[in-house]
């Protein structure tokens, strides 16, 4: 299975303040199709899961443009370019361009 | 509004069965794939499930295979996932979720199963 890294994983920020949270796959992401299948998930406290951005780069429907993602191959960024409060929670990356979908550990964002 | 709403937790005994529910609504059901993804204690998330629009195709992690089974009505616009020969390990809050071209793109708020005797 590939293996997804993330960090930090855990990430105090001062509200205002940008936020970046790395992931790192075992192997590349690029599907034979050509299409990376990297996606950012949120999970605040008594929320479900939300996705933020899918295919790397694209904000899902009603994210915040404070939100982007970004990065290739293995190697990929969540930024949050000033945190808000309603931003504390879990984030996590996931890959579903090898079977099985396989998620990163998560990354808890809290406001120092 | 897309809705998905999980059922069907419970504390059962190791070697029992139990069947989770995922009730969709909001969407055309019968146009979307679906996933069972679960997370236990403390641990990170684990996908576990997916079926086809029709049914027709199913997926299992090797973890669940033989034991579970995903199934779907699509008149009813419900999922199911089937836990049989439960183990300890499989304890964890079980999320459905909404496959699209973006790909898994609403979820549940989960249930909880307890597997302990």
């Amino acid at each position: 299975d590939v293996v997804v890294t993330q960090t930090p994983l855990s990430s105090p920020i001062t509200l205002g303040q940008p936020a970046f949270i790395s992931c790192r796959s075992s192997q590349s992401l690029v599907h034979s199709n050509g299409i990376t299948y990297l996606s950012w998930l949120q999970k605040r406290p008594g929320q479900p899961l939300r996705l933020l951005i899918y295919k790397i780069s694209n904000r899902f429907s009603g994210v915040p443009d404070r939100f982007s993602g970004s990065g290739a191959g293995t190697d990929f960024t969540l930024k949050i370019s000033r945190v808000e409060a309603e931003d504390v929670g879990i984030y996590y990356c996931m890959q579903a361009t090898h079977s099985p979908i396989t998620f990163g550990q998560g990354t808890r964002l809290e406001i120092k | 509004e897309v809705q998905l709403v999980e059922s069907g937790g419970a504390l059962v005994q190791p070697g029992g069965s139990l069947r989770l529910s995922c009730a969709a609504s909001g969407f055309t059901f019968s146009s979307h794939a679906m996933h069972w993804v679960r997370q236990a204690p403390g641990k990170g998330l684990e996908y576990v499930s997916a079926i086809s629009r029709n049914g027709g195709t199913t997926y299992y992690a090797n973890s669940v295979k033989g034991r579970f089974t995903i199934s779907r009505d699509n008149s009813r616009n419900a999922l199911f996932l089937q836990m049989g020969s439960l183990r300890v390990e499989d304890m964890a809050v079980y999320y459905c979720a909404r496959d699209s071209e973006y790909g898994e793109d609403y979820w549940g708020q989960g249930t909880l199963v307890t597997v302990s005797s």
